[in-house]
């Protein structure tokens, strides 16, 4: 069964620093791979979706990157906020469902 | 823009209650999805269904049944609700396992069976 982690589970940073998360997955044969956002209380918010074919997506300061091989994503997210502050989740898509991680709490601290 | 709304924010029931919670999306999405989040264990997946009519177990579907009589429309139900189904209870939607396969959230039902 697929598994997915990620590290840290929380992480401090000043505002304007770059910042990596990490997320790692067991099985290599996956659809595609998704990260998301979530806040205090609330659902999942969808950043970016990595296709399997694909080796990385940017959006706005945020760039992730996918190398099946080893089974491994990256998030890099540039100039941070504090309203970057959130715990971020990275997903991989088998044949049927969405296998998630446990998350990054990020925290900016202005 | 999808749209997934989910009946209640907040919810407060009786151990042994029966429990519906709603869901339902406006893209005429295929595929919609129940998840169950409690810390340290992240997401894991109690329901899924492809179509009208259509559902299959996910991780975790003991204490737990569902139903879709309409596309747009995805019910999870607690038979007799048992403390130990106190979560957030999040449902998603795809457009359908022929396409990227995004999945969309709504903004989360807290439980809370006492």
């Amino acid at each position: 069964k697929q598994e997915v982690t990620q590290i840290p589970a929380a992480l401090s940073v000043p505002e304007g620093e770059n910042l990596v998360l990490n997320c790692s997955f067991t099985d290599s044969a996956i659809y595609n791979l998704q990260w998301f956002r979530q806040d205090p209380g609330k659902g999942l918010t969808s950043l970016l979706l990595i296709q399997s074919s694909q080796r990385e997506q940017t959006s706005g300061r945020l760039n992730a990157s996918l190398d099946k091989s080893s089974g491994r994503s990256t998030l890099y997210i540039a100039a941070s906020q504090p309203g970057d502050s959130a715990t971020y989740l990275c997903a991989v898509a088998g044949a049927n469902n969405l296998f998630f991680g446990t998350g990054t709490r990020l925290t900016v601290i202005p | 823009d999808v749209k997934v709304t989910q009946s209640s924010r907040y919810l407060v029931k009786r151990t042994g209650e029966k429990v519906f919670l709603e869901c339902v999306q406006d893209m005429d999405h295929e595929n919609m999805f129940w998840y169950r989040q409690d810390p340290g264990l992240g997401l894991r997946l109690i329901y899924f269904s492809y179509d009208v009519k259509m559902k299959e177990k996910g991780d975790i579907p003991e204490g737990y049944s569902v139903s879709r009589e309409k596309k747009e429309r995805f019910s999870l139900i607690l038979e007799s609700a048992s403390t130990n189904q106190t979560s957030m209870y999040l449902c998603a939607s795809s457009l359908s396992t022929a396409q990227p396969y995004e999945q969309y959230f709504g903004p989360g039902t807290r439980l809370t069976v006492t």
